[in-house]
């Protein structure tokens, strides 16, 4: 099983701001298939990015992925309050799909 | 518009059975695989099981595998989790979610509202 590990677990940041987030697989993914999501409270997760850096229909283009091999970022520029939410990565190249921990942007 | 919508979800005490039901519209949906991801209260997301878009191949995480079927009937585009011998650990919000692709080792574009499902006496 291929562990992802995101870091931080928490961010606190002000609007307007660029920040970084972190995922590292235990193992080299194949071909990119890392996807990022967002999940509001009390939401279902929303795909923001698949092949660690195809933004998904409809997702604004301060959000951006990039990465290969074990490492993997999301960058979100220009920080608006409505992306205060919990990000998750999942990758999907290897059995069993497994998903990073989650990092809390606050806004 | 793409729309899942869940159900059967309720309080059920250990060892107990339920079974999940999730109806889709808005796609073609033999075309698609389909995938139960669970969140336990104030954790991540963990996958549980997905089932491509034919039914012919399935997967089940370790943490449910012997106990819980994920099947689908084409016919009334609806994707079920069948859920015995539950345990405290398995109380979580249930997504149903529709993967990228036909085979389930897949991204998911699309989400239901989630069901809440309780094990406990």
């Amino acid at each position: 099983e291929i562990v992802l590990t995101q870091s931080p677990g928490t961010l606190s940041l002000s609007p307007g701001e660029r920040t970084t987030l972190s995922c590292r697989a235990s193992q080299s993914l194949t071909a990119r298939f890392l996807a990022w999501y967002q999940q509001k409270p009390g939401q279902a997760p929303r795909l923001l990015v698949s092949g660690a850096s195809t933004r998904a229909s409809g997702i604004p283009d301060r959000f951006s992925g990039s990465g290969s091999g074990t490492d993997f970022t999301l960058t979100i520029s220009r920080l608006e309050p409505e992306d205060s939410a919990v990000y998750y990565c999942q990758q999907y190249g290897n059995s069993p799909l497994t998903f990073g921990g989650g990092t809390k942007v606050e806004i | 518009e793409v729309q899942l919508v869940e159900s059967g979800g309720g309080l059920v005490q250990p060892g107990g059975p339920l079974r999940l039901s999730c109806v889709a519209s808005g796609f073609t949906f033999n075309k698609y695989a389909m995938i139960w991801v669970r969140q336990a209260p104030g954790k991540g997301l963990e996958w549980v099981s997905g089932i491509n878009g034919r039914g012919a191949s399935r997967l089940y995480a370790d943490s449910v595998k012997g106990r819980f079927t994920i099947s689908r009937d084409n016919s009334k585009n609806t994707v079920y989790l069948e859920m015995n011998s539950l345990r405290a650990e398995d109380t979580a919000t249930y997504f149903c979610a529709k993967a990228v692709s036909y085979e389930w080792l897949s991204e998911m574009d699309h989400w239901g509202q989630g069901v809440p499902v309780t094990v406990s006496s």
